[in-house]
């Protein structure tokens, strides 16, 4: 079964800071990754993915984030937060080998960006 | 880009009534799409998959005779909360892929649902 971690449910950056979003993988084969955005009252919008390749993937809004096999983390990251970037994010996985297009999501993490 | 088009955003019903809901891809064919349901400051809870033409396959502990998923065409799907309940209040979402395997999820913009 596959499985995903984010284990900050909030975290808070002051504007102009790095912020980095936490997120771990579980999965019995390769995964798919990706990380997904929410504003309130809205449905979610895709930021970014990780299939194959460069471990460092480059996304939506100045987001990236590093694949690390080894570690099975994914998190995401930005060099300098904006206040705009306040939101919740998800990160997902899907397992290659389930051969379904089914993602599990993360609890989530709210980011805070303080003026 | 994928753009998937939810509709009512909000709907308000009186217990006892059932409430369907709509989920359209706009600009490309989905053979499946995906029904969540999200609470407050909770994560997204996978209710069912939807498949073009067949029966949708419901996740364990999702009532199907209670939450009926219609997939007649490739880019629309339906999601009737039947017999609604106050406990049936909450945030729906469906998401769709174009193309399936690499391809991310697009999600509509969800329907907040509250039964009164």
């Amino acid at each position: 079964a596959q499985s995903v971690a984010q284990p900050e449910d909030q975290v808070n950056v002051a504007e102009g800071n790095p912020l980095t979003v936490k997120c771990t993988y579980s999965v019995s084969g390769n995964p798919y990754l990706f990380w997904y955005v929410q504003y309130p009252n809205r449905g979610l919008q895709f930021l970014l993915k990780y299939i194959t390749g460069d471990n460092l993937v480059k996304g939506s809004y100045g987001f990236e984030a590093e694949f690390n096999k080894s570690q099975t983390s994914f998190h995401l990251k930005k060099p300098s937060a904006l206040v705009s970037d306040s939101a919740l994010y998800f990160c997902a996985v899907r397992d290659i080998m389930a051969g379904n297009e089914k993602l599990t999501f993360g609890t989530g993490t709210r980011l805070t960006i303080i003026p | 880009g994928a753009v998937v088009s939810q509709h009512p955003s909000w709907v308000i019903c009186k217990s006892g009534t059932s409430v369907k809901i709509e989920c359209r891809s706009l600009d490309f064919q989905a053979t499946t799409m995906f029904w969540y349901r999200q609470f407050p400051k909770q994560s997204l809870m996978l209710m069912a998959t939807s498949n073009e033409g067949s029966k949708a396959t419901y996740e364990q502990g999702v009532e199907k005779d209670k939450f009926l998923i219609n997939h007649a065409s490739l880019t629309l799907s339906t999601l009737t909360v039947t017999s609604a309940h106050p406990e049936d209040s909450s945030f729906y979402i469906c998401s769709a892929s174009g193309t399936g395997g690499v391809s991310p999820l697009h999600f509509g913009n969800g329907t907040r649902l509250t039964v009164t």
